[in-house]
């Protein structure tokens, strides 16, 4: 079975610093997507960034970026220059046929 | 921007009634799913629908729920009797397709049921 692992259940960040979430995860595919989502205190799911196991170069956007590592099947999260709305949880997650299988979360807290 | 709407964001219901939960997927996509999250605990996986019929399913898709899509936009689960531990976040979601350059799953806000 899949399996996505978020060792840290928690962080916390200074604001406008910088913070790494840590993901691993078991698969025997070679082709799979992995996801970082948030999720608010409102609850909503919120992609944050998505990662295809094919493409080498890490994804970006914006202050969000991965450190994406296939071999050690590693997908962490970095994000620069912290904001209030960046506190949330944080899921991260790998497609597994038709669905997505999620890790247990990281409540990220960032401090004023 | 489109988005992925659900209704009632909260429901109340007594152990042993049936609830049925509503979404309104994109309307462009063509794959639909439910996931559920237990307070506190991560999101799991309930069952995914295309074309018209379930497509994969869960351990915890059991007899007790069904989905549906009535009608060219809602998408439904039902639950036939509800228990105690039904009681948790339901979150529909929907694709345009599996693979691609733009591929997620939309979340819809979820709905909160109670079950007492």
């Amino acid at each position: 079975a899949q399996t996505v692992t978020q060792s840290q259940p928690e962080m916390s960040v200074q604001e406008a610093e910088t913070v790494t979430l840590s993901c691993t995860y078991d698969t025997s595919e070679s082709d799979y997507y992995l996801f970082w989502y948030k999720q608010p205190p409102s609850r909503q799911m919120i992609l944050v960034i998505r990662q295809e196991a094919y493409k080498q170069q890490n994804a970006t956007e914006n202050r969000f970026s991965v450190n994406f590592q296939k071999a050690a099947k590693s997908f962490s999260l970095k994000i620069s220059d912290s904001q209030l709305g960046d506190a949330a949880m944080y899921f991260c997650a790998q497609d597994y046929g038709q669905n997505f299988v999620f890790g247990p979360g990281t409540r990220l807290s960032v401090l004023p | 921007e489109p988005e992925v709407t659900q209704t009632p964001s909260h429901q109340v219901t007594q152990m042993g009634q049936e609830v049925i939960l509503r979404c309104v997927p994109i309307s462009n996509h063509l794959y639909f799913y439910w996931y559920r999250q237990i307070l506190g605990q991560k999101v799991e996986f309930l069952v995914s629908f295309y074309n018209n019929e379930i497509s994969e399913k869960s351990e915890i898709f059991d007899d007790q729920f069904s989905v549906e899509r009535p009608d060219g936009s809602n998408f439904t689960l039902k639950i036939r009797s509800t228990k105690l531990e039904d009681s948790a976040m339901y979150f529909c979601a929907s694709s345009e397709a599996l693979r691609g350059i733009t591929y997620e799953q939309y979340f819809g806000p979820g709905t909160r049921l109670t079950v007492t």
